[in-house]
């Protein structure tokens, strides 16, 4: 079975410190990742995709991809208190045509000021 | 404003009796699939659909259905709800190539089933 695994935290930084979030995955053929953030009783919303090893960069967000070891992290530098919310890290299953994708649970982030 | 929309957002119902949560995205979308999402477990699919009239189950489908006739529209149906089915559901579409898979969700329906 397809498996996302994440720490689900809770994740506790400063004000203006990196919060780090990791998540491995089992399928090795996988290809795409994504990372989600969800406020409380909101829906998911989209931070970051990435599919080429190494990392990528958009604004105070970075994701890093190691495929090698299975291994998908977000960095969030100048952490703020509106970043308070459970990540999702998601993978794409590349099985069949459904283009589903293979979440975890969520690391819970906590930001204090 | 591009979106995806879902009505109700709140619920309450009685075991047994049929309802439909329906949801609507405006982006032309092809991909839409129906989560559920319950503490401890995650979000999980129940349905989806590659286009119009093309449906498939999803991970949990025991107790749903869907219908697929209009590219926007992609509703859920609980013919006989049951208390299991108490949970938060979300609607997402998508777009993009196999890798810049970019999934769009709906606001949610918090349904109790009593």
């Amino acid at each position: 079975q397809k498996e996302v695994e994440q720490n689900s935290g809770p994740l506790s930084v400063p004000e203006g410190a990196i919060a780090s979030l990791n998540c491995t995955y089992s399928d090795r053929g996988s290809q795409s990742f994504f990372w989600y953030r969800q406020y409380s009783g909101k829906s998911p919303e989209l931070i970051m995709f990435i599919y080429s090893n190494g990392d990528k960069e958009d604004g105070r967000f970075t994701a890093q991809l190691n495929k090698a070891s299975q291994y998908v992290s977000l960095l969030i530098r100048d952490s703020q208190p509106s970043d308070s919310a459970t990540y999702l890290c998601a993978v794409r299953d590349n099985a069949g045509n459904n283009r589903k994708l293979i979440w975890g649970l969520g690391t819970s982030l906590a930001v204090n000021p | 404003e591009a979106q995806v929309t879902q009505n109700p957002r709140y619920l309450i119902t009685v075991t047994g009796k049929k309802l439909t949560v329906t949801c609507s995205q405006n982006m032309n979308h092809e991909y839409m699939s129906w989560y559920r999402q319950d503490p401890g477990l995650g979000l999980r699919q129940i349905y989806y659909s590659m286009n119009v009239e093309v449906t498939d189950k999803g991970d949990v489908p025991e107790g749903y259905k869907v219908s697929r006739k209009e590219k926007r529209n992609f509703p859920l149906i609980l013919e006989s709800p049951s208390p299991n089915q108490t949970s938060l559901y979300f609607c997402a579409s998508s777009v993009g190539g196999r890798r810049q898979e970019t999934q769009y969700f709906g606001p949610g329906t918090r349904l109790l089933v009593l």
